[in-house]
């Protein structure tokens, strides 16, 4: 059963830093891996999505990085800015329409 | 392109009564749309799994008599919640996958339920 733990749960950086948000999965049998913002009482805006063939996605500020192998994805945001305060959500797509969710990093960015 | 939306956005109503919430893909077609839910600083949970012209597929533990969804169209799916009860109040999203991009989903932006 695949399961996607994101760490760490909750982060606050000042702003202009630099940062990185982890997420891993069980099984390295994925189609492809899509990192999600949600601001409170929102829905989901997508990010970036990563195939399974695929080593990193860029856009603009934000990274993101696949190793199937291990597992393991990390979301890179330069330069942070308090409009960058969210939840990020990492979703593992399995196949046969199965996305599995992490738990998400409420993510915090003080001016 | 690949936009999904719900109505309403959001919804307050009193307990036994009926909810349902529409999701649409506005500028493609789903053969798939998914319905999931998400609890307060919890992430999202797939409830089911919705084909065109067929019946839903529920993932354990979602009670389908509860859960009605109907997916009519190649643009349309619908959830409708019966009986709300307080413990129904959640955040609802759906999602759908383009007809021959079965390995990507695009969110709609979500309804807030609110079951007094």
């Amino acid at each position: 059963k695949q399961e996607v733990t994101q760490i760490p749960a909750a982060l606050s950086v000042p702003e202009g830093e630099n940062l990185v948000l982890n997420c891993s999965f069980t099984d390295s049998a994925i189609y492809n891996l899509q990192w999600f913002r949600q601001d409170p009482g929102k829905g989901l805006t997508s990010l970036l999505l990563i195939q399974s063939s695929q080593r990193e996605q860029t856009s603009g500020r934000l990274n993101a990085s696949l190793d199937k192998s291990s597992g393991r994805s990390t979301l890179y945001i330069a330069a942070s800015q308090p409009g960058d305060s969210a939840t990020y959500l990492c979703a593992v797509n399995t196949g046969g329409f199965k996305t599995i969710f992490g738990a998400g990093t409420r993510l915090f960015v003080k001016a | 392109g690949a936009v999904v939306s719900q109505h309403p956005s959001w919804v307050i109503c009193k307990s036994g009564t009926s909810v349902k919430i529409e999701c649409r893909s506005l500028d493609f077609q789903a053969t798939t749309m998914f319905w999931y839910r998400q609890f307060p600083k919890q992430s999202l949970m797939l409830m089911a799994t919705s084909n065109e012209g067929s019946k839903a597929t529920y993932e354990q533990g979602v009670e389908k008599d509860k859960f009605l969804i109907n997916h009519a169209s190649l643009t349309l799916s619908t959830l409708t919640v019966t009986s709300a009860h307080p413990e129904d109040s959640s955040f609802y999203i759906c999602s759908a996958s383009e007809v021959g991009r079965y390995n990507e989903q695009f969110f709609g932006p979500g309804t807030r339920l609110t079951v007094l």
